[in-house]
């Protein structure tokens, strides 16, 4: 089983609606992360928690919220899905800041 | 200006040539810095850290210049298994060592 599992690992949903994607891990670590990645852009910081009672915002966070449910479990949820929002979307955690980080295997969302 | 900036490339180089790829930061609170590889719109995974003296892993080597705010990977003997994205990331000390990705720079290693 892989360390760090995101759900669903594709998705299209419509214009409007909510939507939340999963992400949990097994490393115990306490650093956790939400990117988006699109063509020739990187990946770019939506949030991320240092710990379950700490919730900060990344460079790009406006259309998204994010829960830290217990350590091992950080949803990301798109309040009313637009277009834009196509795109795909990893889940990371780290132990701290000097050390790897993990990746999940993506979450490939597209809004229609 | 970005906080992390690579030349997105794409480098297209033969087989068992060297080529280098290099990245800038913007915020001098930068703490760690790494080198991770991106197969074709797969996750990320870690290729190396780099370390102020600098290092080598195999045929990649890796060089921090604090000083002007810049790292590099140098990857010699290039293999057709070399092709993928690489990714400049650094950690800001200053914000709790979130981590900050570059944008890539997309490596194709042709026979």
């Amino acid at each position: 089983d892989a360390d760090v599992t995101q759900t669903p690992r594709n998705r299209i949903t419509k214009t409007g609606k909510r939507i939340m994607l999963e992400c949990s891990q097994t490393k115990g670590h306490d650093r956790m992360y939400w990117y988006r990645q699109d063509p020739g852009l990187g990946l770019r910081l939506i949030y991320y928690s240092f710990d379950v009672k700490d919730i900060n915002k990344g460079e790009i966070s406006d259309g998204y919220s994010v829960s830290r449910q217990a350590q091992a479990k950080f949803s990301l949820s798109l309040e009313s899905a637009i277009p834009n929002q196509t795109a795909l979307y990893f889940c990371a955690t780290s132990n701290n800041m000097n050390t790897e980080a993990f990746f999940g295997q993506g979450t490939r969302l597209t809004v229609v | 200006r970005k906080e992390v900036e690579q030349d997105p490339g794409p480098f297209n180089v033969p087989e068992g040539a060297t080529v280098a790829f290099n990245c800038t930061y913007s915020n001098s609170a930068s703490q760690s810095f790494f080198w991770y590889r991106q197969d074709c719109r797969k996750e990320p995974k870690l290729l190396m850290s780099v370390y102020s003296s600098g290092n080598e892993d195999g045929r990649f080597t890796a060089q921090l210049n604090r000083a002007s705010q810049y790292i590099s990977l140098l990857i010699r003997d290039s293999k057709l298994s070399d092709s993928a994205t690489y990714l400049c990331v650094v950690t800001l000390y200053n914000q709790g060592g979130k981590l900050i990705f570059g944008q890539g720079t997309e490596l194709s290693v042709k026979p």
